[in-house]
């Protein structure tokens, strides 16, 4: 069974600070690797999408690398802002059927 | 920029009652979704649904669940008879071939 695991919980750092987050995954047959970020009672936004075959995404200030063999992924968020406090959560799709599992997340607060 | 949509945003009911959740995907996904989150709680995956039939539903999805796609454009979660347990944020997602993930802004599910 599938156990994704995020740390830290929660994170706390000034603006303009660069910051990793981690995701570590048991099983390492996934089909692709997901991050989301989850602002208080909303829906989950897309970020990244990392297929099994990749090594790492880029998306504006945000890169997600994806070591499949050790069962990690890292969320790197660049000159962090205000704007990007909120919880995020990394979920990996297990097969093309299509069910992931969802870490519980890291709830980042960015103070200006 | 298309998005996901859910109906109702709240939706409160008698333990014991039938409810619908309602969801519009993206016009051209063929891969849908339902998970659910408990507040605090982990996202958890319900129910895959592709080409008209379920692809991998959770144990968390009994008799008690079912999923339809009455036309080319809704895609429903029904509850038969709601328990307190069911007491939850109910998102709905999309993805189309790259099986990158979309979801809605979810359904807040209140049993009384």
């Amino acid at each position: 069974k599938q156990e994704v695991t995020q740390i830290p919980a929660a994170l706390s750092v000034p603006e303009g600070e660069n910051l990793v987050l981690n995701c570590s995954f048991t099983d390492s047959a996934i089909y692709n690797l997901q991050w989301f970020r989850q602002d208080p009672g909303k829906g989950l936004t897309s970020l990244l999408l990392i297929q099994s075959s990749q090594r790492e995404q880029t998306s504006g200030r945000l890169n997600a690398s994806l070591d499949k063999s050790s069962g990690r992924s890292t969320l790197y968020i660049a000159a962090s802002q205000p704007g990007d406090s909120a919880t995020y959560l990394c979920a990996v799709l297990n097969t093309n059927a299509g069910k992931s599992t969802f870490g519980d997340g890291t709830t980042l607060t960015v103070k200006p | 920029e298309p998005e996901v949509t859910q109906t109702p945003s709240h939706q409160v009911t008698q333990m014991g009652q039938e409810v619908i959740l309602r969801c519009v995907p993206i016009s051209n996904h063929l891969y849908f979704y339902w998970y659910r989150q408990i507040l605090g709680q982990k996202v958890e995956f319900l129910v895959s649904f592709y080409n008209n039939e379920i692809s991998e539903k959770s144990e968390i999805f009994d008799d008690q669940f079912s999923v339809e796609r009455p036309d080319g454009s809704n895609f429903t979660l029904k509850i038969r008879s709601t328990k307190l347990e069911d007491s939850a944020m109910y998102f709905c997602a999309s993805s189309d071939t790259s099986l990158e993930q979309f979801f809605g802004p979810g359904t807040r599910l209140t049993v009384l």
